[in-house]
């Protein structure tokens, strides 16, 4: 078990671009979030998935936001025509319902938008 | 809408001495779970202490208890015999349909 993975660590894009964040969480593990968090503040929940069924998206979070779970596995974070108030930490994280529910985090995809 | 608040933006503890961390949330449910996250500066978060709602007892794990007061809807962290390792921000989670946080509260450790 290596834990929650997220890829890119990094990323710096353009304004506008398009940009697709992967999370690999703990196998076996049903439930997974995401959330975005800035410097100084705690993470503001974006959407979570039990299984591959999303269950809830943040009514902050734009159209431009979109996040899918094929097959209750791996989760894709992508954000569309990206701004530069999007810069933030995305962090990922996932739990197992019906146990401890404790949510084990990855080290996050820090996004910077120039 | 469940709504967690921690109303201490920055704390500072002498090294070994004993510090406590606020938080209060907002729900209706009545079966929920609560919890403390540490992270530290540029690195994960990492679970600290778990509480059930439903267990009277408050949840130690070593140097770290809580005082859960259901009633009044309060959930606070108390270190003791802090080190300089535990200078981080920390963040009071409510867990009922979904995992929410507080806004944190930045832990200082003065040697």
């Amino acid at each position: 078990d290596t834990g929650v993975s997220q890829n890119p660590r990094h990323k710096i894009t353009k304004r506008g671009q398009n940009v697709t964040f992967r999370c690999d969480p703990i196998s076996e593990h049903n439930r997974l979030y995401w959330y975005r968090q800035t410097l100084g503040q705690g993470p503001e929940f974006l959407t979570y998935f039990q299984n591959e069924a999303q269950l809830e998206k943040s009514r902050l979070l734009s159209d431009r936001f979109s996040a899918e779970r094929p097959k209750g596995s791996f989760s894709t974070l992508e954000i569309q025509r990206t701004e530069q108030g999007d810069s933030a930490m995305y962090l990922c994280a996932s739990s197992l319902v019906a146990s401890r529910h404790e949510a084990f985090f990855g080290q996050g995809t820090r996004l910077t938008v120039v | 809408a469940q709504t967690v608040t921690q109303s201490q933006p920055e704390m500072s503890v002498q090294e070994a001495e004993t510090v406590t961390l606020s938080c209060t949330y907002d729900t209706s449910e009545s079966d929920y779970y609560l919890f403390w996250y540490k992270q530290p500066p540029s690195r994960q978060m990492i679970l600290v202490i778990r509480q059930e709602a439903y267990k009277q007892q408050n949840a130690t794990e070593n140097r770290f208890s809580v005082n859960f007061q259901k009633a009044a809807k309060s959930f606070s962290l108390k270190i003791s015999d802090s080190q300089l390792g535990d200078a981080a921000m920390y963040f009071c989670a409510y867990l009922g349909n979904k995992l929410v946080f507080g806004a944190g509260t930045i832990l200082r450790v003065k040697s």
